[in-house]
């Protein structure tokens, strides 16, 4: 069964650091999501992503993110100076083109999450 | 905004036991719920899914029905399993183009023999 992976499953990092999360997506997916769950708390939104360009983010996604599909295959995740508060779990999600074609089918795949430690 | 309010956990029953895990939602126009699961050391992955109104969604033996008019989309199971141990998300998307995904706070269930 065609499943999202996600890289490095963990990372521990120092306060200021850059880090890049990677996602590769189901083949035939065109929608991907960003979302992070702290420990203990909500899985939470973070941005989606569709035809190379953002088209959702929400207030935690601020300037010290990004996102791109630097080769066209890889979904990737970058803090630019990482926070204590950015320790959390991050997790890709892809969804495919509906019938339709001009929306999604409305059915998210995760990956398996990236835990992410900052010291 | 739009949120999905569920029931504090964790729960604890024993197998065969009776399943609820009540979710209420508050939404603008017509979202779409759904409950993902998410077993221990694993990714999220969706359970099952309902689109409107009274639409049932059906998944190994887990069910919930959509209620616009309690805006609720109570989790049930007749006989659960220890397998069926896991944290369960209650969760919307909003429709109207947006396909962001907002969850519940999650349920840890605990099934012992």
């Amino acid at each position: 069964e065609p499943e999202v992976t996600q890289t490095p499953s963990h990372q521990v990092t120092q306060m200021g650091q850059e880090v890049i999360l990677r996602c590769v997506p189901i083949s035939n997916h065109l929608y991907f999501y960003w979302y992070r769950q702290i420990l203990g708390q909500k899985v939470e939104f973070l941005v989606s992503f569709y035809n190379n360009e953002i088209s959702e983010k929400s207030e935690i996604f601020d300037d010290q993110f990004s996102v791109e599909r630097p080769d066209g295959s890889n979904f990737t995740l970058k803090i630019r100076s990482t926070k204590l508060e950015d320790s959390a779990m991050y997790f890709c999600a892809t969804m495919q083109r509906g019938r339709t074609g001009t929306s999604g089918t409305g059915e998210l795949f995760f990956g398996e999450g990236s835990r992410l430690t900052v010291l | 905004g739009n949120s999905v309010t569920q029931m504090e956990g964790p729960v604890t029953l024993s197998e065969e036991a009776f399943l609820t895990i009540n979710c209420t939602y508050t939404a603008t126009g017509y979202p779409s719920l759904f409950w993902y699961v998410q077993y221990p050391g694993e990714g999220l992955q969706l359970l099952l899914k309902a689109t409107k109104a009274d639409d049932k969604g059906s998944n190994k033996g887990f069910e919930a029905t959509y209620r616009k008019e309690t805006t609720s989309f109570h989790l049930e199971k007749g006989s659960v399993q220890v397998s069926d141990s896991a944290v369960y998300f209650c969760a919307l998307i909003p429709g109207a183009g947006s396909y962001q995904l907002t969850f519940g706070k999650g349920t840890k269930l605990s099934v012992i023999p």
